[in-house]
């Protein structure tokens, strides 16, 4: 595809079950970014990765949250025992390189309940 | 922590020129300016960046003061498609994480 894809659009789940959300860059985009927006707010930045490198995981808020990349293209963002505060829009964007303008995914709205 | 200031809100006829201004005070030599945009439900979109030199693409015009404190973005003939949040961000190019968004400017295009 052309741009960035996000999976699922829509996600809905239960106070304390795991979720995986999915990322697919821009092919031969290198880095890849997480973040995050709650309702009404700014990007939260979560995690960033680039090429071999070890990720950034500055901005998780809480060992609940992880993300891989697989192959150094498709990652997953993973929310174990979720809680309500989850609940939010998370982004994925990816840039050609690090320091490159980043284009941004749809996202993938979750919903705890 | 944001490193920019942004009006919280703004109103632009259609068809005029949108100014949202962004002051960046702080900015360091090596870091760039950026500009972002989103509309409703949608992820955010690039618009345009610079350093020192105004820039001008298809979407805007970026003026940026000659001592860098402050910028302007500039659409020149707003639509009501135009209509988002808008995001002045500053980042140095030798790093690509903690891309920090404050809350914008929320721009409303009126017919």
């Amino acid at each position: 595809g052309a741009g960035v894809s996000q999976s699922p659009s829509n996600k809905v789940t239960e106070k304390g079950k795991d979720v995986e959300l999915r990322c697919d860059p821009i092919s031969g985009h290198t880095a890849l970014y997480w973040y995050r927006q709650s309702l009404g707010q700014g990007l939260e930045f979560l995690i960033y990765f680039q090429g071999n490198s070890a990720p950034d995981k500055s901005g998780l808020p809480s060992d609940r949250f992880s993300a891989e990349r697989t192959g150094g293209s498709v990652s997953t963002l993973t929310i174990q025992r979720t809680q309500q505060e989850d609940s939010a829009v998370y982004l994925c964007a990816s840039s050609l390189a690090k320091g490159w303008e980043q284009f941004f995914g749809p996202g993938t709205r979750l919903t705890v309940l | 922590d944001a490193k920019t200031t942004q009006p919280t809100s703004m109103d632009c006829a259609e068809g005029r020129a949108a100014n949202l201004p962004c002051n960046h005070s702080t900015i360091s030599g090596n870091e760039y300016v950026y500009w972002y945009r989103q509309i409703h439900s949608q992820g955010p979109q690039y618009i345009i960046h610079g350093l020192k030199n105004n820039e001008t693409n298809e979407m805007a015009s970026l003026i940026i003061t000659e001592d860098r404190k402050s910028s302007t973005l500039i659409l020149p003939h707003a639509t009501l498609r135009d209509t988002a949040v808008y995001y002045c961000i500053v980042r140095g190019y030798n790093y690509g994480q903690n891309f920090v968004f404050g809350p914008g400017t929320r721009l409303s295009v009126l017919p």
